[in-house]
This record gives C-alpha cells, sequence and structure tokens, in this order.
C-alpha cells in the first residue's frame, strides 16, 4: 500500500545542520519529493529524486535516499531562520500521476 | 510570469452554498491536481487529471466536482454536500519529467 510517515517536529540552533527524515512504503519505482511549506502559503518544490539514485545534492541542500530501509532524508546545511517551515515528502510512483504526501515535519530553527 | 494562480485567496460560504475555486496554469503541464490541507495536517487528494476531458477521484472526493475543459485550467466546485469544507485549498500541476508544482492556496471558511 501507499503510505508516507515523517516525524512531526524539529528543533535546531541557527547555523546548525538540520536533518528531516521519511518513510515510504511502495517498492515500485518511484520520485520523492521534498517541499517547503511557509505560513498560509503553498508549497514549494525543493528537489526530488528518482529511486535509482543514492544522492542529490543542491547548494545547502542534501538528499539521501536508502532504498533497502525505504527511508529518504533532506539534509540542510548551516540552517537559518528563514527555514522555519513545514517541510513535506512526497511519493510518486513512475506510473502514476498520484502524489502522496507525509504528514509534514515543522522545523523550527533556534536563533 | 508562470506558474500557477489561484483565485480567490479568501472565500466564505454560506451554508447550503455551492462555492468554486478557480485553478489556472500557464506551464503547458498536462497533469493538474486538487489537493485540501486541514490545520496542522498533511494533503489529502481531492482529485486529479492527467488530460484534458479526464479526471479521476482521489481520497476524498465526496462532495467535490472538477471539470477540465482546457489544459491550462482546473476548477473545484465545493457542493453543499461537502459537510465540513473549511479548509486550505492547493492546487497543484505537472509534466512528464515528473514535476510538480503548487499554487499558492485557497481559503474556504463557512458562515
Amino acid at each position: 500500500g501507499e503510505d508516507v510517515e515523517q516525524s512531526l517536529f524539529l528543533s535546531v540552533r541557527e547555523g546548525d545542520s538540520s536533518v528531516i527524515n521519511c518513510t515510504y512504503t511502495d517498492s515500485s519505482s518511484t520520485y520523492l519529493y521534498w517541499y517547503k511549506q511557509e505560513p498560509g502559503a503553498g508549497l514549494q518544490l525543493l528537489t526530488y529524486i528518482f529511486s535509482n539514485m543514492d544522492m542529490k545534492q543542491d547548494q545547502r541542500l542534501t538528499v539521501l535516499l536508502n532504498k533497502k530501509d525505504k527511508h529518504l532524508s533532506l539534509r540542510i546545511a548551516d540552517t537559518q531562520t528563514g527555514d522555519s517551515a513545514i517541510y513535506f515528502c512526497a511519493e510518486k510512483m513512475d506510473s502514476s500521476y498520484k502524489l502522496i504526501f507525509g504528514s509534514g515535519t515543522r522545523l523550527l530553527v533556534r536563533p | 510570469d508562470g506558474g500557477i494562480t489561484q483565485s480567490p485567496k479568501y472565500l466564505f460560504r454560506k451554508e447550503g452554498q455551492n462555492v468554486t475555486l478557480s485553478c489556472e496554469q500557464n506551464l503547458n503541464h498536462d497533469a493538474m491536481y486538487w489537493y485540501r490541507q486541514d490545520p496542522g495536517q498533511g494533503l489529502r487528494l481531492i482529485y486529479y487529471s492527467q488530460i484534458v476531458n479526464d479526471f479521476q477521484k482521489g481520497d476524498i472526493a465526496e462532495g467535490y466536482s472538477v471539470s477540465r475543459e482546457k489544459k491550462e485550467s482546473f476548477p473545484l466546485t465545493v457542493t453543499s454536500a461537502q459537510k465540513n469544507p473549511t479548509a486550505f485549498y492547493l492546487c497543484a500541476s505537472g509534466d512528464f519529467g515528473n514535476t510538480i508544482y503548487f499554487g499558492e492556496g485557497s481559503w474556504l471558511t463557512v458562515v
């Protein structure tokens, strides 16, 4: 079945690294996404990775995929107060248009 | 500018009324989606469309209706049959390249 799970809350100090985790259940070829949502706004696509990749890096963002454990993580280096938001993990099977979301992780960055 | 436009940003509905939320995209995307987000929760799929004149029910389609007469437009009607419509509604669009983008959302409140 389709299910995406995330921890609900993460608090870090400004300048530290943040790691947000996600697990998914579908074993098909799939795309995995990270979105950021600020209060009252839509979702901003941060990055995505295909399930045949292990890692993807984009400036301060690093995505790691462990296919064996169906575990996805988003690392934000040098976390800033502007990174405070809700981060959503999402999964989409290659053969489908349907996007399945986790419940979101609220990241709080303390000065 | 290219992107996804949702309107109105805020909408109030009286009991028993139908209301329609607009979603327009100029990204030439084939797929379009409607999601509902309740406070402090993740996103739930209402309807999605892969091509003009075709759409599929998502996980919570009851009380909602959609149409896809044009590639760039995917309006959502919240009918009086939807008993708890107060929520944040998000429209998205995507292409075969698997990038999926969101609009800024519409707040619907029942008064």
